[in-house]
């Protein structure tokens, strides 16, 4: 079952902060993020683990709560390179049913 | 390292026509995935591998056969081709752990059925 995201689109000026959500109803064990551009694949962000432990760019921040089975990406001081459509993936326990991602919220940075 | 290989970058098919479409990976992964996106529906989790010989079916398997003989190779085979499977289809592939890594996609598989 796909993980919810929210909102399915934003709109920023450069140096904006954003925030997208995602939410899942089953147990998870991680949460992925990643990031696609127009025409290309999408390409690994960060990852964020039961228990805390994180994996990924320095320079993303996320959070993971278990207990509500919820994630938030925060995009600070948004810059124009980040325009693009943002996908969260949950993995449930002991990875039954694979990674599953949502619908993606897409970010638009105008200047 | 090539990283994750897909071919063909494009493809039309005729409705009832079979194909396949190939992924390959030289990062020794033993996790690999397919999924398929349409305008409005994100990344689809059709199939996926944690290694040969073993794969199992994701969210929308219905049309779709995967075999895995190799850890390299993992194609995916459309059996009767739909218009419903006209849409971009992405592969990917991880190395193994106790979680699903950081997912390496190739650059997809344009398929038009018509």
């Amino acid at each position: 079952q796909q993980p919810v995201q929210s909102p399915q689109a934003v709109i920023l000026r450069e140096g904006e902060d954003a925030v997208i959500n995602c939410s899942s109803s089953k147990a998870l064990y991680s949460v992925h993020w990643y990031r696609q551009k127009h025409g290309e694949a999408p390409v690994f962000l960060m990852i964020l683990l039961k228990g805390g432990e994180q994996k990924g760019h320095e320079k993303i921040s996320a959070s993971f709560n278990e207990k509500k089975q919820q994630s938030s990406l925060y995009l600070t001081a948004s810059q124009l390179s980040y325009s693009g459509t943002y996908f969260c993936g949950t993995e449930g326990r002991g990875g039954a049913d694979g990674l599953t991602f949502g619908k993606g919220t897409h970010l638009i940075i105008q200047p | 390292n090539a990283g994750v290989t897909q071919t063909p970058k494009f493809q039309v098919l005729k409705t009832g026509q079979s194909m396949t479409l190939q992924c390959a990976q030289d990062m020794n992964h033993e996790y690999m995935s397919w999924y398929r996106q349409d305008p409005g529906m994100g990344l689809r989790l059709i199939h996926y591998s944690v290694g040969a010989g073993i794969t199992d079916q994701g969210e929308v398997p219905n049309g779709y056969n995967v075999s895995r003989s190799t850890t390299e190779d993992f194609p995916l085979r459309l059996l009767s081709a739909a218009p419903s499977q006209t849409s971009v289809y992405f592969c990917a592939s991880s190395s193994d752990g106790d979680s699903y890594n950081e997912q390496f996609f190739g650059p997809g598989t344009r398929l038009t059925v018509l």
